[in-house]
C-alpha cells in the first residue's frame, strides 16, 4: 500500500536535546512538507522541499532543520534552539499534477 | 499574506441535522481550495477539493462550492452522523510549491 509513514508516534525528550522525526513516503511524490500543530490551532508550515537536495523555510523554520537526500525521505530535526518544541508534527507530500497534499499519521513530541 | 478564516467552534449537532461550516479565503492569485478532516490523534485526510471558480467538490455526502465572488468555500452536509465527529480544516494553496495555508479548524461533535 502506498502512503506516508512517520515514526515514532510518540516521542519524549529532555530539554536541550536535539531530536529527529522520520518521514517516509512511497507515493513517488516530488514535494514534501513539515507542519506543526498546537492544541486548538491550525497547521503552520515549518519547511518544504520540491525536489531532492533542495528545501525552503516555511513560516516557522527557526529552531528546526531538514534534509532531503532521497525522494522518499524528509527527516525533521528539532534543535535545542526551538523555544517551545512540544507539539504534534505532521509530514505531507504532494504531486504537482493534483496539488493535493497527503498526510502522515503524525508524531507527538513532548519535551520534558 | 494569504490567509483562511474558518467559523469558530465547537459545533454540536444532533444526528441527521444539517451542517454548515463557513470558510473564507484571501483572494490573491488563483488558489485551489481544500477541506481536510482530522480524527483524534491522527493526521489529516483530504475530504474534498476544488481547483477553480464555481467548481463543486464532494465526497461522503459533504459538499463545498468555490465561490470567487464571495471568496468562500463553505462545507455542507445534509444529514450528519455520529461518525462525522472530528475537526475540519479549510485550506488554500499558496506559492509556487503549492504550500497550504490552513484555517484554525472547527471541532464538530454529533450526538446520537
Amino acid at each position: 500500500d502506498g502512503g506516508i509513514t512517520q515514526s515514532p508516534k510518540y516521542l519524549f525528550r529532555k530539554e536541550g536535546q536535539n531530536v529527529t522525526l522520520s518521514c517516509e513516503q512511497n507515493l513517488n511524490h516530488d514535494a514534501m512538507y513539515w507542519y506543526r500543530q498546537d492544541p486548538g490551532q491550525g497547521l503552520r508550515l515549518i519547511y518544504y522541499s520540491q525536489i531532492v537536495n533542495d528545501f525552503q523555510k516555511g513560516d516557522i523554520a527557526e529552531g528546526y532543520s531538514v534534509s532531503r537526500e532521497k525522494k522518499e525521505s524528509f527527516p525533521l530535526t528539532v534543535t535545542s534552539a526551538q523555544k517551545n518544541p512540544t507539539a504534534f508534527y505532521l509530514c505531507a507530500s504532494s504531486t504537482e499534477r493534483t496539488g493535493s497534499q497527503f498526510f502522515g499519521p503524525g508524531t507527538r513530541l513532548t519535551v520534558l | 499574506g494569504d490567509s483562511v478564516t474558518q467559523m469558530e467552534g465547537p459545533v454540536t449537532l444532533s444526528e441527521e441535522a444539517f451542517l454548515t461550516i463557513n470558510c473564507t479565503y484571501t483572494a490573491t492569485g488563483y488558489p485551489s481550495l481544500f477541506w481536510y478532516v482530522q480524527y483524534p490523534g491522527e493526521g489529516l485526510q483530504l475530504l474534498l477539493k476544488a481547483t477553480k471558480a464555481d467548481d463543486k467538490g464532494s465526497n461522503k455526502g459533504f459538499e463545498a462550492t468555490y465561490r470567487k465572488e464571495t471568496t468562500s468555500f463553505h462545507l455542507e452536509k445534509g444529514s450528519v452522523q455520529v461518525s462525522d465527529s472530528a475537526v475540519y480544516f479549510c485550506a488554500r494553496s499558496s506559492g509556487s510549491a503549492r504550500q497550504l495555508t490552513f484555517g484554525s479548524g472547527t471541532q464538530l461533535t454529533v450526538l446520537p
